[in-house]
């Protein structure tokens, strides 16, 4: 089984839907993380979570909302979202925040906001 | 601040070719560490190499080879004899202790192509 997976893997929403992304890692980590990837841009890392606390968030507008009920588990919450927020978002997961913990992917989430 | 730059956009090659990929860092640390990651069309970013900052010597896996140069802050990634499954966006990215290890910052990619 993939380390990391997402579902879905595509979402087309309009603006005024809400939906929610969701990660799962099999991996046994401790912290996970949401990165968005948008074209021509380096992946911007949203939040990020460690043992179900949040200890990273940059700036994010209030519109996406992070839930991690537990370690293996991510959710991403969408409510009114704007065309701009169309973009591959990528969960990642991490054994913890040392410096020698890499960060392991899954597949995106690919969403097109109409 | 942290800053990684890969100049080069896209890269097209014949199979068979060497091709290197360029990465060049930014960090005022002196503890850092550098990734390599691959991301084909399926979209997921497959980890490659981790390297840190005190460790200056090049590593080599399979067709794979990495040349990591403090001098220039440089941590280039050559894959030898290419094949069509190597294409996919590569992107570099660093962590370091200042800004917090959980925070990876990448580059823009470069996207490699390579041709049968």
């Amino acid at each position: 089984e993939t380390g990391v997976t997402q579902t879905p893997r595509h979402l087309v929403m309009g603006m005024t839907n809400k939906k929610s992304l969701k990660c799962e890692q099999h991996l046994g980590h401790n912290a996970m993380y949401w990165y968005k990837q948008s074209a021509k841009k380096p992946l911007e890392l949203m939040f990020v979570y460690s043992l179900e606390e949040r200890v990273e968030n940059n700036s994010v507008p209030s519109r996406f909302s992070p839930e991690c009920p537990n370690s293996s588990h991510l959710f991403l919450h969408l409510h009114t979202l704007q065309p701009e927020d169309s973009a591959l978002y990528l969960c990642a997961s991490s054994r913890g925040l040392a410096e020698t913990d890499t960060q392991y992917f899954g597949p995106g989430t690919r969403l097109t906001v109409l | 601040a942290q800053k990684v730059t890969q100049a080069q956009t896209e890269i097209s090659v014949v199979e068979k070719e060497d091709v290197t990929l360029d990465c060049v860092y930014e960090t005022r640390d002196t503890t850092y560490y550098l990734f390599w990651y691959k991301q084909p069309p399926s979209g997921e970013l497959v980890f490659l190499i981790r390297r840190n900052s005190f460790d200056e010597q090049n590593e080599i896996s399979g067709r794979y080879s990495w040349n990591f140069q403090k001098s220039t802050s440089s941590f280039n990634f050559t894959i030898t004899a290419s094949q069509v499954v190597d294409s996919a966006v590569y992107f570099c990215a660093l962590k370091a202790e200042n800004t917090g290890f959980q925070k990876l910052v990448f580059g823009t990619g470069t996207r490699l192509l390579v041709s049968p």
